[in-house]
């Protein structure tokens, strides 16, 4: 079945630091892939997304590749700030007639010091 | 766009009691949303899936007489956890899934429910 796996956290940076989270998966046909965020006590954000394999997504200076010869969608930002602090999660989402469902790696704790 | 809201943000209630969680998709309609259970500094289980209209679709090991969902709009989805117990205790979020952009779910902030 498809999964997702995250590299494992915590992850300890100080700011101004390049930032990679890594994330593989497995799936069967072509699915979407996903970058949530969670702050916390607060519920999921939408980081960014990619559909289809060579897209790159990015948003407040995050950007990640969908690559479909690795099944890969590793999370990168060039300088990480303290308020980037924060559980990164990716996810997956089968086709449509799939339910829509998402399947979330582990999540990967990031802290970023001052 | 697609802002989702809970309410409450947190509750807590003494054992026995139940809990209604609301989830609402505030500027779209949601013609499917999720609820998820996440326990402290773990990933988040997907629990059922909601459809407007019809009957929610749980996951295995997930109780449906315990964990009542109703999608009663294409803006509201409830979540009533029954005779509450302490190991319910837990962060409790909902998503939405718009029509429009099929794979993109849209998360509430979380309900944190306390179970004494």
């Amino acid at each position: 079945g498809n999964s997702v796996t995250q590299m494992e956290g915590p992850v300890t940076l100080s700011e101004e630091a390049f930032l990679t989270i890594n994330c593989t998966y497995t799936a069967t046909g072509y699915p979407s892939l996903f970058w949530y965020v969670q702050y916390p006590g607060e519920g999921l954000q939408l980081l960014l997304k990619a559909t289809k394999a060579d897209d790159k997504g990015s948003n407040k200076g995050f950007e990640a590749t969908y690559r479909k010869e690795t099944t890969s969608f590793h999370l990168e930002k060039g300088s990480v700030q303290v308020s980037d602090s924060a559980v990164y999660f990716c996810a997956l989402s089968g086709n449509y007639n799939q339910g829509g469902k998402l399947i979330f790696g582990q999540g990967t704790e990031l802290s970023v010091k001052p | 766009g697609a802002v989702v809201s809970q309410h409450p943000s947190r509750v807590i209630c003494k054992s026995g009691t139940s809990v209604k969680i609301e989830c609402r998709s505030l500027d779209f309609q949601a013609t499917t949303m999720f609820w998820y259970r996440q326990f402290p500094k773990k990933s988040l289980m997907l629990m059922a899936t909601s459809n407007e209209g019809s009957k929610a679709t749980y996951e295995q090991g997930v109780e449906k007489d315990k964990f009542l969902i109703n999608h009663a709009s294409l803006t509201l989805s409830t979540l009533t956890v029954t005779s509450a117990h302490p190991e319910d205790s837990s962060f409790y979020i909902c998503s939405a899934l718009r029509g429009d952009l099929t794979d993109t779910q849209y998360f509430g902030p979380g309900t944190r429910l306390t179970v004494l």
